[in-house]
């Protein structure tokens, strides 16, 4: 079974301060990985994801995450960090080889990071 | 386009009583999920539907039901509801393909049991 650990329930940084929220995920195959964020009251926005190909991968509002299948970690990475990027972000996992046939889109998160930006 | 839209934002309930949310996804979007979101359990996955059919179930009671129309649209339902499922119900759409494809979530359902 597929797992995610995130083992920072909460990151404080100061504004312009780069930042890393970090991932480590278990897996049996070859992992589909997500980041995700939570603004209070909101459902989760999509930031990134890593299929196949370069280990590093951008994706919105300049987030960017490296992975690192020798470490098992997928790490969300910001050069320079905004108040407004301040909410809990999630580290999911998808398994396509554990589904037989057309396989499922199910997501298993992380308990999530907390992100506070101080101006 | 028009993002995932849950119904209702915010219920209340008394335990041993039953509830159904609603969930339409993106158009176009064939295949719904159904989290649920608490602080102690984080997100855990209810189940997924594509065409009207349940694909994957997560490890929870056979009080959590679901289906799916022909227009995708999704509905869940909760039984002799518990002071435990009190949580933001969260519905997630993907267009069908590639198991690369992210998955879009609406806003959620916050549910209050009492």
């Amino acid at each position: 079974a597929q797992s995610v650990a995130q083992p920072e329930d909460q990151v404080n940084v100061a504004e312009g301060n780069p930042l890393t929220v970090k991932c480590t995920y278990s897996v049996s195959g070859n992992p589909y990985l997500f980041w995700y964020v939570q603004y209070p009251n909101r459902g989760l926005q999509f930031l990134l994801k890593y299929i196949t190909g370069d280990n590093l991968v951008k994706g919105s509002y300049g987030f960017e995450a490296e992975f690192n299948k020798s470490q098992t970690s997928f790490h969300l990475k910001k050069p320079s960090a905004l108040v407004s990027d301040s909410a809990l972000y999630f580290c999911a996992v998808r398994d396509p080889t554990t589904y037989s046939g057309a396989g499922s889109y199910q997501l298993t998160f992380g308990k999530g990071t907390k992100l506070s930006v101080i101006p | 386009k028009a993002g995932v839209t849950q119904t209702p934002r915010y219920l209340i309930k008394t335990r041993g009583q039953q509830v159904t949310l609603s969930c339409s996804p993106i158009s176009g979007h064939r295949s719904v999920s159904w989290y649920q979101q608490t602080p102690g359990q984080g997100l855990q996955f209810l189940f997924e539907y594509f065409s009207e059919t349940q694909r994957n179930k997560g490890n929870f009671p056979g009080r959590f039901s679901g289906r799916q129309f022909s227009n995708s649209r999704s509905e869940m339902n909760v039984s002799t509801l518990e002071l435990g499922d009190s949580a933001l119900y969260l519905c997630a759409s993907s267009p069908w393909g590639p198991l690369g494809n992210e998955q879009y979530f609406g806003p959620g359902t916050r549910l209050t049991v009492t």
